[in-house]
């Protein structure tokens, strides 16, 4: 495997459900983010770790709760979500600990739907 | 008013025209500019990564920043059906580090 991988690619669950969406890098990176991709608008940043430590919540509801065991993977639970949650959830990674703008790379994303 | 202002589009151009696609900006903290590109059912995959003012060219992509103007553009010679795709601009700059994203324009190019 390279670059940024995530699972499952497409999900479908009803607002009772709790579900998980993984993301696993495999380039050395140390800086992780979930992103939220809906239909004309911009990605939306929900979450970046940093060396395994959240960094920024940009004020996400806490139906979704994000875990980063390691470096390497990145999870992002869901549970008790709403139909508007629905979107393209995209993991991306970058180098991580310049401190400065970094080069993002991103995986192919979560397509979920919430019924 | 928005950080960032993308023409959703969609363009449509025949193949081998001159494309270009645009964004507006009000944050004129921003210093980084991007240009990523968007495949149907993929993630986005950097295309082009300018710092400050000017240009830079990458094979048939040129990507302008005109910072008096909070304007930047991205362009494409001799447009391929291959290029078809979401293109997204993103900045970043100023008081923090986190890209900011245009909505994307879809552009195709009709073989």
């Amino acid at each position: 495997e390279t670059g940024v991988t995530q699972t499952p690619r497409h999900l479908v669950m009803g607002m009772t459900n709790k579900k998980s969406l993984k993301c696993e890098q495999h380039l050395g990176h140390n800086a992780m983010y979930w992103y939220k991709q809906s239909a004309k608008k911009p990605l939306e940043l929900m979450f970046v770790y940093n060396f395994k430590e959240q960094t920024e919540n940009n004020s996400v509801p806490s139906r979704f709760s994000p875990e980063c065991p390691n470096s390497s993977h990145l999870f992002l639970h869901l549970h008790t979500l709403q139909p508007e949650d629905s979107a393209l959830y995209l993991c991306a990674s970058s180098q991580g600990g310049s401190g400065g703008v970094e080069t993002q790379y991103f995986g192919p994303g979560t397509r979920l739907l919430v019924l | 008013q928005k950080e960032v202002e993308q023409d959703p589009g969609p363009l449509s151009v025949p193949e081998g025209a001159i494309v270009s696609l645009n964004c507006t900006y009000s944050n004129s903290a921003f210093q980084y500019f991007m240009w990523y590109r968007q495949y149907s059912r993929k993630g986005p995959e950097l295309l082009m990564y300018t710092y400050s003012s000017g240009n830079k060219e990458d094979g048939r992509f040129t990507a302008q920043v005109d910072k008096s103007s909070k304007y930047i553009s991205l362009f494409i010679r001799d447009s391929q059906p291959s290029d078809s795709a979401t293109y997204l601009c993103a900045m970043a700059g100023g008081a923090t580090n986190k890209l900011i994203f245009g909505t994307g324009t879809l552009l195709a190019v009709q073989p």
